[in-house]
C-alpha cells in the first residue's frame, strides 16, 4: 500500500515553455502533498506543501509564480513550471501523507526536467 | 530549527560486512527520525523511523538504527552487507508539526564484491 505515482517520469522541453507534473496518490486519500527538488549530488530540498482545496505553501526563496501547484482533489497535486529556463532542470520528488495524519512520507519516483 | 548532519558523503564496504552510515541531528522539539535510502533513478524508500517509541528501530532489509539523545544521533545500521545495499541513503527530520522533513545531504554506499 501507501504508493505514490509521478507523471511524466522524464521529461525535455524547450526554454520558455511550461511544463506539468503530475502526483497521484494510489490506493489512499493524501490531504497534504509535498514537492521537493533535488539537483544532482545534492539532497532534497523542500519546494513546496500542498494541501487539498487551499493554496501551497511555499518554502522561503522558491517564486510561487514560477512554481504553479494545485492540488484539486484528494489523490491529485500538479506542480507547473512556467516559462521554463535552463536553471529549472532538476529533479522534481513528490510526497504524500495519508489523511490519517500520519507522519510519514510516501514518496513518488521523481520526474527528471532537462530545459534546453 | 531543525538540522542533520551525515558525517560520510560515501562509505565503502564488503559484501558481507557491517555497514554504519553515521547521522547527527538537532532539533528545538522532540524529534521524529527517519532514514531513507534512494536507488539510482528511482524514488525514495522508508527504511525505518523513530517517533518517540523504543529508540532501537528495525526497518526492513536487515537495517536498524538507534536513537541517542544524549549524542543526538541517529545512526544507521546492518550487520552485513548485500550487493544490493549499494545506493544513495538520507537521514530525515521531522518536528512532527506539519510534517515538514529535512533531509541530510546522503550518505552514498558501495558495496564490493
Amino acid at each position: 500500500g501507501a504508493v505514490v505515482s509521478q507523471h511524466p517520469s522524464w521529461v525535455i522541453c524547450k526554454s520558455g515553455t511550461s511544463v506539468k507534473i503530475e502526483c497521484r496518490s494510489l490506493d489512499f486519500q493524501a490531504t497534504t502533498m509535498f514537492w521537493y527538488r533535488q539537483f544532482p549530488k545534492q539532497s532534497l530540498m523542500l519546494m513546496a506543501t500542498s494541501n487539498e482545496g487551499s493554496k501551497a505553501t511555499y518554502e522561503q526563496g522558491v517564486e510561487k509564480d514560477k512554481f504553479l501547484i494545485n492540488h484539486a482533489s484528494l489523490t491529485l497535486s500538479t506542480l507547473t513550471v512556467t516559462s521554463a529556463h535552463p536553471e529549472d532542470s532538476s529533479f522534481y520528488i513528490c510526497s504524500a501523507i495519508t489523511t490519517g495524519g500520519q507522519e510519514t512520507q510516501y514518496f513518488g519516483p521523481g520526474t527528471r526536467l532537462l530545459v534546453l | 530549527a531543525q538540522s542533520v548532519t551525515q558525517l560520510d558523503s560515501h562509505v565503502s564496504v564488503s559484501e558481507g560486512t557491517p555497514v554504519l552510515l553515521r547521522c547527527n541531528y538537532s532539533s528545538s522539539y522532540s524529534p521524529s527520525l527517519f532514514w531513507y535510502v534512494q536507488h539510482p533513478n528511482k524514488g525514495l524508500q522508508l527504511l525505518l523511523k523513530y517517533t518517540s517509541a523504543a529508540t532501537l528501530v528495525k526497518g526492513i532489509n536487515g537495517f536498524e538504527a538507534e536513537f541517542k539523545k544524549s549524542e543526538t544521533s541517529f545512526h544507521l545500521t546492518k550487520p552485513s552487507a548485500h550487493m544490493s545495499d549499494a545506493a544513495e541513503y538520507f537521514c530525515v527530520v521531522s518536528d512532527g508539526y506539519g510534517n515538514k522533513l529535512v533531509f541530510g545531504a546522503g550518505t552514498i554506499l558501495r558495496v564490493k564484491s
